[in-house]
């Protein structure tokens, strides 16, 4: 079956302006969340969206959001971009509570100029 | 809030030697997940530790979680170039994983 589709692959950006990325999960997968990875902070939480709810949200500012839609897939959003967003963006799916394997999208990478 | 660490965060070995790489934490983990990320691409998962003292192992890499569940272990013999890549630790929830800042190898042939 398809594995987790991310799009784009990659974005430059200008500080200032605001992102969206997508995910499409495995199929049957209600479960997205989302990461952000970095060299410096590694791999964080940003929040996870299971049948269209947020259930947890990460410790990153509210310029960070995201949502889920009826066919699990999911957008996250950033605003007013920041030279530090610069990052991968991960895109993370299971089939459903509790978490016994996540499988990642690609990444989408993020250069903000 | 809660906190793997990892250690070391880089390890540089011969092609054969033997590698491993540890997770601790100052509370109790609900299980731990071994993921292994190739240079450029993402996270793939190799496996998850629930029970106490529980050991695993997938060919030459055997991974081991502590009897108190506060640390584990993952070691490969006999390095090969297609170890290669950083190899992360992370607590499941029910909702998110928490991630350890990862142990990044490499093997020279």
């Amino acid at each position: 079956k398809a594995g987790v589709t991310q799009t784009p692959r990659y974005l430059i950006k200008t500080r200032g302006q605001q992102v969206t990325l997508s995910c499409s999960p495995i199929s049957g997968h209600r479960s997205v969340s989302w990461y952000q990875q970095t060299p410096g902070q590694g791999l964080q939480f940003l929040f996870e969206y299971f049948s269209e709810t947020q259930r947890n949200k990460g410790n990153f500012p509210g310029r960070f959001s995201g949502r889920q839609f009826s066919n699990s897939r999911s957008e996250m959003n950033v605003s007013t971009l920041e030279l530090g967003d610069s990052a991968l963006y991960l895109c993370a799916s299971s089939s459903a509570p509790p978490l016994t394997e996540a499988f990642f999208g690609q990444g989408t990478r993020l250069t903000v100029v | 809030g809660q906190q793997v660490m990892q250690i070391p965060q880089y390890q540089h070995v011969q092609e054969g030697e033997d590698f491993t790489t540890y997770c601790n934490s100052s509370t109790t983990l609900s299980n731990i997940q071994w993921y292994k990320q190739r240079p450029g691409g993402h996270p793939v998962f190799l496996i998850q530790l629930v029970k106490s003292g529980e050991v695993k192992k997938q060919k030459r890499l055997t991974f081991q979680f502590g009897e108190a569940k506060k640390n584990s272990s993952l070691h490969i013999t006999a390095t090969q170039t297609t170890d290669v890549g950083t190899y992360f630790c992370a607590e499941g929830g029910s909702e998110k994983l928490v991630f350890g800042k990862g142990t990044k190898l490499t093997v020279n042939p």
